[in-house]
């Protein structure tokens, strides 16, 4: 059965930094894995989809990269805003003849302060 | 831009109602997936469908049934509500998986406090 682990749990950064989000998922025979973003309340928003014969994904200030062979997956986002807090998840097909079924990580909050 | 809409935010019932979920999406999309999110726990998946009048179960059915007669409408049924099932609710909408590279769409969620 799929797993994915996301670290830390939490970030709290000043604005400005660059920073990396970590995904880990334990079967590495997936097609893609998709990152979200999620505001208090709110439902989830698709950031970046990489397909697996990608390594990078890039929209904006953030990039996300993936390496199946080592089950892990980076988002980095670039000169953090506040506004970038929220929390971000990661998701992974379930695997099989799923019809797209996702297995997520539990998710980074991320906070940046001003 | 795929809209997913949820037709409430918050939503207040007592238990043992049986509670209506409803779900819209306008991309013609065949998937439609029911989550829920409770903290410590993430998004788990209750159901989903793969077109009109197709249903399957996910991980956590129990409690829970739903209804697809159009394609783009997913509604959640609770038969019964018991407070455990105070939680947020999320549906998702994609393309067929046969492209296997179909993100996911999700709407803002509800918010449902059973009392």
């Amino acid at each position: 059965k799929q797993e994915v682990t996301q670290i830390p749990a939490a970030l709290s950064v000043p604005e400005g930094e660059n920073l990396v989000l970590n995904c880990s998922f334990t079967d590495s025979a997936i097609y893609n894995l998709q990152w979200f973003r999620q505001d208090p309340g709110k439902g989830l928003t698709s950031l970046l989809l990489i397909q697996s014969s990608q390594r990078e994904q890039t929209s904006g200030r953030l990039n996300a990269s993936l390496d199946k062979s080592s089950g892990r997956s980076t988002l980095y986002i670039a000169a953090s805003q506040p506004g970038d807090s929220a929390t971000y998840l990661c998701a992974v097909p379930a695997g099989g003849t799923s019809y797209g079924k996702l297995t997520f990580g539990q998710g980074t909050i991320l906070t940046v302060h001003p | 831009d795929v809209k997913v809409t949820q037709s409430s935010r918050y939503l207040v019932k007592r238990t043992g109602e049986k509670v209506f979920l409803e779900c819209v999406q306008d991309m013609d999309h065949e998937n439609m997936f029911w989550y829920r999110q409770d903290p410590g726990l993430g998004l788990r998946l209750i159901y989903f469908s793969y077109d009109v009048k197709m249903k399957e179960k996910g991980d956590i059915p129990e409690g829970y049934s739903v209804s697809r007669e159009k394609k783009e409408r997913f509604s959640l049924i609770l038969e019964s509500a018991s407070t455990n099932q105070t939680s947020m609710y999320l549906c998702a909408s994609s393309l067929f998986w046969s492209g296997k590279n179909q993100p996911q769409h999700f709407g803002d969620g509800t918010r449902l406090s059973i009392l």
